[in-house]
């Protein structure tokens, strides 16, 4: 499985944007970058997730480099509730196949200050 | 509804102990997922079922008994488990296995402690 790099952790004023990043150098064209958060005491949370083109949705955007070996998922405003741990992970294309599996790294640690 | 339930949301069990988590979603997926996650560590993958089959077992541990009934619901069995086998035990479903095109969802999981 081709993996993914994140910061241990990080810190963000109430209100203002986050830009966490992500290395994933071996990624491959089948490679869809998908980001999940967690919150303390639940379980995780689809944010959103792309292939090449940036996208967009109400939670979050993700900025995808143009050789797709990194990105970043921006909080436009981050509030006291987006502190968790969010986690890039890389899911292959394999539609029916028998090995795809959703793996989950160790994630950056988002402490959001008021 | 677009949840996952997960019942009960805490079980303490002895180690000579047989108990089930419980696992429901109605959206119609036909991928649902088990996870055990231990405390500061991110989740790791048990089992993996696709049309109410087992697809993927991480070689886990055989006191650990997952059951697929029907396309709603998943059980997982826990029989003679040990004190290390305490730790957030999450399901998760998503429309189909292998589509990279939908995101699965998460229920709140099941606090295990084993004692």
């Amino acid at each position: 499985d081709a993996k993914t790099t994140q910061p241990n952790s990080m810190e963000s004023n109430e209100e203002e944007p986050v830009h966490l990043p992500c290395n994933h150098s071996t990624i491959s064209g089948t490679d869809y970058i998908h980001w999940y958060r967690q919150l303390p005491s639940q379980g995780p949370e689809y944010v959103i997730h792309g292939l090449t083109s940036n996208v967009n949705n109400r939670m979050a955007s993700l900025a995808i480099a143009e050789d797709r070996k990194s990105s970043t998922l921006i909080l436009h405003r981050a509030t006291l509730r987006d502190a968790a741990v969010y986690y890039c992970i890389l899911y292959t294309a394999n539609y029916g196949g028998a090995t795809n599996k959703l793996i989950f790294g160790t994630g950056t640690l988002l402490a959001v200050q008021p | 509804d677009t949840e996952v339930t997960q019942t009960p949301k805490h079980l303490v069990m002895g180690m000579t102990n047989k108990k089930s988590l419980k696992c429901e979603q109605h959206m119609g997926h036909r991928a649902m997922y088990w996870y055990k996650q231990k405390a500061k560590k991110p989740p790791e993958l048990m089992f993996v079922y696709s049309y109410e089959k087992l697809s993927i077992n991480e070689s886990v541990p055989s006191r650990f008994s997952p059951e697929c009934p029907n396309s709603s619901l998943l059980n997982l069995h826990l029989h003679a488990l040990q004190p290390e086998d305490s730790a957030l035990y999450l399901c998760a479903s998503s429309q189909h296995r292998g589509d990279p095109n939908y995101g699965y969802t998460f229920g709140s999981g099941t606090r295990l402690t084993v004692v």
